[in-house]
């Protein structure tokens, strides 16, 4: 089975610090991708990354980062965390597939993490 | 552009009855969609998956989905409710760069 983990299922932040989220998958993917997920939003795609070192920009990337240094992690990062920053982020990842460059592709979840800021 | 719109944000149901969460999609180009759920505490799961290969698509535990491209609906159907299906649900479609996912939908099963 592909196992994707989260460093954290809950935490809690104060206004200002700066906040690292780990994503770990174990099916040694291609693809991994930083997701938010609010009431009544559905998932909102934050960042992605196709390759060790490479990453682009989602639906809402303003005041996030991330970093792919090795291929099986993935980290978002809240430079500095912001009220409107509380939410469930979500981490998935997929093997790279042909046609339109992955969107064809079956995502795997990780059980997410509950972020609240302060 | 693709977008996604689940066209019901909570359903309600009694177990042993049929489930009906409704879907429809746009997009520029033949999509390929998906169902995904999502249990309490839980991370998302895939529940099935459209590619453009037969329009009826067969998931896990009893789901299903047709794909009619005529009405541009995807809905997800399963003949009779049992407990453990109540989660929210999210309807997905393939974009450019990713899935784009509706809001999703929350099934409750009653007794």
């Amino acid at each position: 089975d592909v196992k994707v983990t989260q460093s954290s299922r809950y935490l809690v932040k104060r206004t200002g610090e700066k906040v690292f989220l780990e994503c770990v998958q174990d099916m040694d993917h291609e693809n991994m991708f930083w997701y938010r997920q609010d009431p009544g939003l559905g998932l909102r795609l934050i960042y992605f990354s196709y390759d060790v070192k490479m990453k682009e920009k989602g639906d809402i990337p303003e005041g996030y980062s991330v970093s792919r240094e090795k291929k099986e992690r993935f980290s978002l990062i809240l430079e500095s965390a912001s009220t409107n920053q509380t939410s469930m982020y979500l981490c998935a990842s997929s093997v790279l597939a042909g046609g339109p460059p992955l969107s064809t592709d079956t995502q795997y979840f990780g059980p997410g993490t509950r972020l609240t800021v302060l | 552009a693709q977008s996604v719109t689940q066209l019901d944000s909570h359903v309600s149901v009694s177990e042993g009855t049929p489930v009906l969460l409704r879907c429809n999609y746009s997009s520029s180009y033949s999509p390929s969609l998906f169902w995904y759920v999502q249990h309490p505490n839980k991370g998302l799961q895939l529940l099935l998956k459209y590619t453009s290969a037969a329009t009826l698509v067969k998931g896990i535990n009893g789901f299903e989905a047709e794909f009619k491209k005529s009405e541009t609906s995807f809905h997800l159907t399963k003949p009779s409710a049992h407990m453990s299906d109540a989660a929210e649900y999210f309807c997905v479609v393939s974009g450019a760069a990713g899935l784009i996912f509706g809001t999703g939908t929350r099934l409750q099963v009653f007794p």
